[in-house]
């Protein structure tokens, strides 16, 4: 099976602020690789699918990077509604998320 | 509009069963894979099973295998989980979840939760 593994698993920053969340893959996924926010309470909500590839109606803010086994996704400048749980999700391998990353204001 | 909407939750004794149910609606639920997800309160999110469009094949996380069965009415547009010999860690938040054909979520219910304990 493929682990995902995130880090940091908790960032704090402030709005306009730039920040980036990392996952690392077990072994290769190739691009088979997606993003997801959730608030508390809510079901999660696809950013990035692909890697690299926005979903439609998601905020061009946000961006995704990477293949093979290691990747990343950067929010270019905090909106008060971005402080919220990411998680990465592969699916090159039965489908696997991360631990989670949770963005909290500084 | 295009929606996901689970029902079937609540509170079941160790060993008990429970059948899930999410009803699609606003678009051609016959034309997409769909899974189960589930978040355990205060967790993150474990994907747990996934159907084919026609229903014929089905795939299982570990955990949950000879437990669990997916399966689908694409007639009336629903998809089920039917869970047995459930155990306490099976308590979670179950989301039903529109399967993109790379394998992603791109729609989510609202999720109904399972209790298991005594």
């Amino acid at each position: 099976d493929t682990q995902m593994t995130q880090s940091p698993s908790t960032l704090s920053a402030s709005v306009g602020d730039g920040v980036s969340i990392t996952c690392r893959a077990s072994q290769s996924i190739s691009s088979r690789l997606a993003w997801y926010q959730q608030k508390p309470g809510k079901a999660p909500n696809l950013l990035i699918y692909e890697a690299s590839s926005l979903q439609n109606g998601v905020p061009s803010r946000f961006s995704g990077s990477g293949s093979g086994t290691e990747f990343t996704l950067t929010i270019s400048s905090l909106q008060p509604d971005d402080f919220a749980t990411y998680y990465c999700q592969q699916y090159n391998d039965f489908k696997t998320f991360g631990q989670g990353t949770k963005l909290e204001i500084k | 509009e295009v929606q996901l909407v689970e029902s079937g939750g609540g509170l079941v004794q160790p060993g008990g069963s429970l059948r899930l149910s999410c009803t699609a609606s606003g678009f051609t639920f016959s034309f997409y894979w769909m899974s189960w997800v589930r978040q355990a309160p205060g967790k993150g999110l474990e994907w747990v099973a996934n159907i084919r469009t026609d229903g014929n094949d089905n795939q299982y996380v570990d955990s949950v295998k000879g437990r669990f069965t997916i399966s689908r009415d694409n007639a009336k547009n629903l998809l089920y989980l039917q869970m047995s010999s459930l155990r306490v860690d099976d308590t979670a938040f179950y989301y039903c979840a529109r399967d993109h054909v790379g394998g992603y979520f791109d729609l989510w219910g609202r999720g109904t939760l399972v209790t298991v304990s005594s």
